[in-house]
């Protein structure tokens, strides 16, 4: 199993451009989960899914979309690019959203200019 | 409301030193508790865990008892190597909710030879 995948690994934005960062898992898990990591911050979550076609907001969702139309697929989408949403972004996957251990991706390290 | 505290960083280690980072939660109930580690340039990986009280987690030399009297679940090693060198999260996951698993804000150790 490759566990959880995230492309790309580093990404340099201007402000106001688009982009989607992709999140794949192949461990049939419901639960998907996007956050970002701040210096002294911690982890945010950003938005969440429990299955395919269900998505639901986290702490800081704003300037973010996602979709979830196959359970493996979970990407995350900034439509307009802010030099605030320049952040390490981890994907995470859980076999269920009550309780269980996450598995995170390697990370999407976003400046944006 | 449900939260971690974890002491913050960086801490820094000679070899074979003792270690502990403290933990303590604030929560409903009696939840499930893990430590998380984030080693250079990765994602979080689960470390331990401990699913109920008197629990003890541990891994790769690394030990953790969940006290339900003290709601502590403090993060022990009895000799650090440089190869321990990392952020370690804390953390509690709700199992009453589904979108929050509550990361303490790390705590960066550096062991140095």
């Amino acid at each position: 199993n490759a566990g959880v995948t995230q492309t790309p690994k580093f990404q340099v934005l201007k402000t106001g451009q688009s982009m989607t960062l992709q999140c794949a898992q192949d461990m049939n898990h419901e639960y998907m989960s996007w956050y970002r990591q701040d210096p002294g911050m911690g982890l945010r979550l950003i938005h969440y899914s429990v299955g395919a076609g269900i998505t639901d907001q986290g702490e800081v969702p704003n300037g973010y979309n996602v979709s979830r139309s196959t359970t493996e697929d979970f990407p995350l989408r900034l439509l307009s690019a802010a030099p605030s949403q320049t952040s390490v972004y981890f994907c995470a996957s859980s076999y269920s959203a009550k309780g269980n251990e996450q598995f995170f991706g390697p990370g999407t390290r976003l400046t944006v200019l | 409301g449900n939260s971690v505290t974890q002491m913050e960083g960086p801490v820094t280690l000679s070899e074979e030193a003792f270690l502990t980072i403290n933990c303590t939660y604030t929560a409903t109930g009696y939840p499930s508790l893990f430590w998380y580690v984030q080693y250079p340039g990765e994602g979080l990986q689960l470390l331990l865990k401990a699913t109920k009280a008197d629990d003890k987690g541990s891994n790769k030399g690394f030990e953790a008892t969940y006290r339900k009297e003290t709601t502590s679940f403090h993060l022990e090693k009895g000799s650090v190597q440089v190869s321990d060198s990392a952020v370690y999260f804390c953390a509690l996951p709700l199992k009453t909710s589904y979108d929050k698993v509550i990361f303490g804000p790390g705590t960066s150790l550096s062991v140095i030879p």
